[in-house]
């Protein structure tokens, strides 16, 4: 239980361009998901809280306009990326927070991961 | 001073050794504590998580907390090349508030 799916997987894409990554929690609901992206060889860097019905709530630094958040239902969140720039060549992971199957208190739970490649 | 503090390795072990991997955090308000396993470009994956202070084991892997001195540990027993990952300590102060990570530490398990 508590599985967590990112589509796509990958993407390659022209500077400029918008792509749009959708992280879904196949079962169990979740009012809050989470976007994070992750440098090789550095931790995960939280960009925003997606809340089901909800505006986002950014992280300082990140662009808001830059990285449109959406969460319309309680089962999937996406994220846009728009005109994007080599400079968001990244691995993008999301997070959804639910109970899991082993007896834990409410935690995250995470997506496999979207490698974007700007050209 | 980061809020969670691990060393980023890289650990590298023989088969069949007991790992030992720590974290440091400075903020007492850090209330939940979470093991994750990160195998070379896929997403984290939870492996253990812990409440109070003690010992929580779960088959090879066994995640130890003493809030006291602001340490949490996670032991892999009988370690297996498939066991080579990076691992992230993760805590928060509520199952609500977002999660705080270290580095991640690197381990190599080799035959």
């Amino acid at each position: 239980g508590a599985v967590v799916s990112q589509h796509p997987s990958w993407v390659i894409c022209k500077s400029g361009t918008s792509v749009k990554i959708e992280c879904r929690s196949l079962d169990f609901q979740a009012t809050t998901m989470f976007w994070y992206r992750q440098f090789p060889k550095q931790s995960l860097m939280l960009m925003a809280t997606s809340n089901e019905g909800s505006k986002a709530t950014y992280e300082q630094g990140v662009e808001k306009d830059k990285f449109l958040i959406n969460h319309a239902s309680l089962t999937l969140s996406t994220l846009t990326v728009t005109s994007a720039h080599p400079e968001d060549s990244s691995f993008y992971i999301c997070s959804a927070r639910g109970f899991g199957t082993m007896g834990y208190q409410e935690t995250q739970y995470f997506g496999p991961g979207t490698r974007l490649l700007v050209l | 001073q980061k809020e969670v503090e691990q060393d980023p390795g890289p650990l590298s072990v023989p088969e069949g050794a007991i790992v030992s991997l720590n974290c440091t955090y400075s903020n007492s308000a850090f209330q939940y504590f979470m093991w994750y396993r990160q195998y070379s470009r896929k997403g984290p994956e939870l492996l253990m998580y812990t409440y109070s202070s003690g010992n929580k084991e779960d088959g090879r892997f066994t995640a130890q907390v003493d809030k006291s001195s602001k340490y949490i540990s996670l032991f892999i027993r009988d370690s297996q090349p498939s066991d080579s990952a990076t691992y992230l300590c993760a805590t928060n102060t509520g199952t609500a508030s977002k999660l705080t990570f270290g580095t991640g530490t690197r381990l190599q398990v080799t035959l």
